[in-house]
């Protein structure tokens, strides 16, 4: 069973670009059938996706996020991270990484989440 | 983008209450539907997935239905361990898309 762990700095400084890494355990990151990707939520806001890559390296992200988002795979260590460059106030969100079979489909394995605060 | 609204927002239920959650697409998805249960502290888990199939190791009082764009998840005896937050999302187009979700408190 697959098992997904975020990590990351907790706060952000508005016009900085938000780090997070996503720690695999439980199974090959290299996987063909596996996507890897992120998803959030802001305070009092529904889950967004923001975008996945495949074992291949190709990458799909949410279009609300203007190209300001960047994930990228490490296989050598079993992680993927996600760079989101110039943040504001509506970046803070609790942040998850997920496992999914595929751009468009559902979601057997979530990170718990860590939080993210973008703040002066 | 698929809006997917779900409804309520907030749920109150005694322990061995039939409970429904509703979630509606904005347009067609077939049954390209999932429902997580999502507990404080915890990572979302699935409970079912195109729309009707009961996720492996899911107690079998959760179930799903669909009806054009109306898609029902229900807990035909709410048990304590079910107090949690649901929600739905759509996965037929792209980007894939999520409800709002529910809290499902006890009475």
């Amino acid at each position: 069973q697959v098992q997904l762990q975020e990590s990351g700095p907790g706060l952000v400084k508005p016009s900085e670009t938000l780090s997070l890494t996503c720690t695999v355990a439980g199974g090959s990151i290299s996987a063909t059938t596996y996507y890897w990707g992120w998803i959030r939520q802001s305070p009092g806001k529904g889950l967004e996706w923001i975008g996945s890559i495949n074992h291949s390296g190709n990458t799909y992200y949410n279009p609300s996020l203007k190209s300001r988002g960047i994930i990228s795979v490490d296989t050598s260590k079993s992680q993927f991270s996600l760079k989101l460059t110039s943040v504001t106030a509506a970046d803070t969100a609790v942040y998850s990484c997920v496992n999914i079979f595929g751009v468009t489909n559902f979601i057997p394995v979530w990170g718990k989440g860590t939080t993210v605060v973008v703040s002066s | 983008d698929i809006q997917m609204t779900q409804s309520p927002s907030t749920l109150s239920a005694s322990v061995g209450d039939r409970v429904t959650i509703t979630c509606r697409a904005s347009q067609s998805i077939g049954s390209w539907l999932a429902w997580y249960q999502r507990k404080p502290g915890g990572a979302p888990k699935v409970l079912i997935h195109k729309a009707t199939t009961l996720a492996t190791g899911v107690p079998s009082r959760f179930s799903g239905s669909a009806s054009g764009t109306e898609f029902t998840l229900t807990i035909s005896s709410l048990q304590s361990d079910d107090l949690a937050e649901y929600f739905c999302q759509q996965y037929n187009n792209f980007p894939i898309t999520f409800g709002q979700g529910t809290r499902l408190e006890l009475k």
